[in-house]
């Protein structure tokens, strides 16, 4: 258990949909990046915040946002879902800006 | 564009060989970290290496860092069936422009029977 959290687990939707996904990262972390995992892509970074305020930035779709919270958890927000958006997302967080990540168990996305 | 590719993409052997696998790159990284992914779980981070020629032992797993630090190995002896899994690397950027993200390569899948 690394302590970072994730939900849901799971989430199945069509397309044209929003979901919001949810991360915890380990208590005292105050940074949170996101990424997506898929079969042809690999694991890829999609966005860091850093003590609420945005850090870095990588390939993240515009209809794709997030941000992170006073009580340093963080939202993923995908909207105007496509079926290529199916994929697990992964939260991780580090201590400060840079560092050891620690990844969370991951939320399973599926677009049908 | 993948920064860093991984060789080989699957790897299955039976317990008791040894394996190598590589991770290679054109771009320069600050640091490269490897990890272990298990099905539905999240990636676990084994390894940081920080200088070009550093070599860094883990039990029977074994990471080199290239000289250039452009690319990397993992060297598993006498592989068991709890060293399946997903292995990826991650070079860490330098600058401001890509901050502290971690580029990853797509993985070796490695699977190990008895």
């Amino acid at each position: 258990d690394s302590g970072v959290t994730q939900t849901p687990k799971h989430l199945i939707t069509a397309t044209g949909q929003r979901v919001t996904l949810r991360c915890s990262p380990r208590s005292g972390d105050l940074s949170v990046y996101w990424y997506q995992q898929s079969l042809d892509q690999g694991l890829q970074f999609l966005i860091q915040y850093y003590n609420g305020e945005e850090r870095a930035k990588g390939n993240i779709l515009e209809r794709f946002s997030a941000q992170q919270f006073p009580d340093l958890h963080s939202e993923l927000n995908l909207s105007s879902l496509e079926l290529g958006d199916s994929a697990l997302y992964f939260c991780a967080s580090s201590v400060e800006g840079q560092g050891e990540q620690f990844f969370g168990p991951g939320t399973r996305l599926t677009v049908l | 564009t993948q920064l860093l590719e991984q060789s080989p993409q699957f790897l299955s052997i039976q317990e008791g060989e040894n394996l190598t696998v590589y991770c290679n790159s054109s771009s320069v990284f600050s640091s490269l970290q490897w990890y272990r992914q298990e099905p539905g779980e999240g990636p676990v981070l084994l390894v940081t290496v920080v200088t070009g020629g550093e070599v860094k032992k883990l039990k029977r797993l074994t990471f080199q860092f290239g000289d250039a630090r452009k690319d990397s190995s993992l060297h598993i002896t006498a592989a068991q069936p709890g060293d399946t899994g997903l292995y990826l690397c991650a070079g860490l950027g330098w600058g401001s422009n890509s901050g502290y993200a971690l580029n990853f390569g797509k993985g070796t899948s490695l699977l190990v029977t008895p």
